[in-house]
């Protein structure tokens, strides 16, 4: 019983290709996230979705493409890789937007890798 | 605007020692702060949280107070174990996100 799943848990590609992380969460939840956690583990966050639509978006460069079909789902599309986004990749969800008390429920990562 | 400082790591204990990691920040307003837990490999867990000036939030043998008067939330537990080592994030709330600091990693050895 995932509560917040991604896939894949591994991405290794060349630099230039395109490709998908996706997520998806099955507590109900009206909001996600996506962060970006780099190599000396410093987190921060790209994007955020409530019930799809999009309500933040922190200055990230705009190969960066999330798509939120349904609430339960946030994927992040991202056009032309550079070596500068290898990184580990967590989404997140939380039951009401995130500027309150309420908890977010992180998923286990993708780890992309640039070469 | 709104900011989160931890202490550097790694931070090595023995267990059973006392561990303190510090957390200070800089908010508008009356955030909610929180102590998140890195697992190796894993995603990030809410280990305890606080709501308002004062509050404590524990969690396995985890505390934090929010202390509004020095803008600090410092995690403490009073005897580590080995399974206790990870990374620890202190967080913010802030306008629909979360703001972290630099997460401090734990090294617990038996």
């Amino acid at each position: 019983d995932t509560a917040v799943s991604q896939t894949p848990k591994y991405l290794v590609t060349q630099m230039g290709n395109d490709k998908s992380i996706k997520c998806e969460q099955n507590l109900g939840h009206d909001t996600m996230y996506w962060y970006k956690q780099d190599s000396k583990k410093f987190l921060k966050i790209m994007f955020s979705y409530n019930n799809k639509e999009l309500i933040i978006n922190e200055t990230v460069p705009n190969r960066f493409s999330p798509k939120s079909p349904d609430k339960a789902h946030l994927n992040l599309h991202i056009n032309s890789l550079e070596l500068g986004d290898s990184a580990v990749y967590f989404c997140a969800s939380s039951q009401a937007r995130g500027g309150g008390s309420y908890e977010q429920y992180f998923g286990p990562g993708t780890r992309l890798t640039v070469t | 605007g709104n900011s989160v400082t931890q202490m550097e790591g790694p931070v090595t204990l023995s267990e059973e020692a006392f561990l303190t990691i510090n957390c200070t920040y800089t908010a508008t307003g009356y955030p909610s702060l929180f102590w998140y837990v890195q697992y190796p490999g894993e995603g990030l867990q809410l280990l305890l949280k606080a709501t308002k000036a004062d509050d404590k939030g524990s969690n396995k043998g985890f505390e934090a107070t929010y202390r509004k008067e020095t803008t600090s939330f410092h995690l403490e537990k009073g005897s580590v174990q080995v399974s206790d080592s990870a990374v620890y994030f202190c967080a913010l709330s802030g306008y629909n996100k979360l703001i972290f600091g630099a997460g401090t990693r734990l090294a617990v050895h038996p």
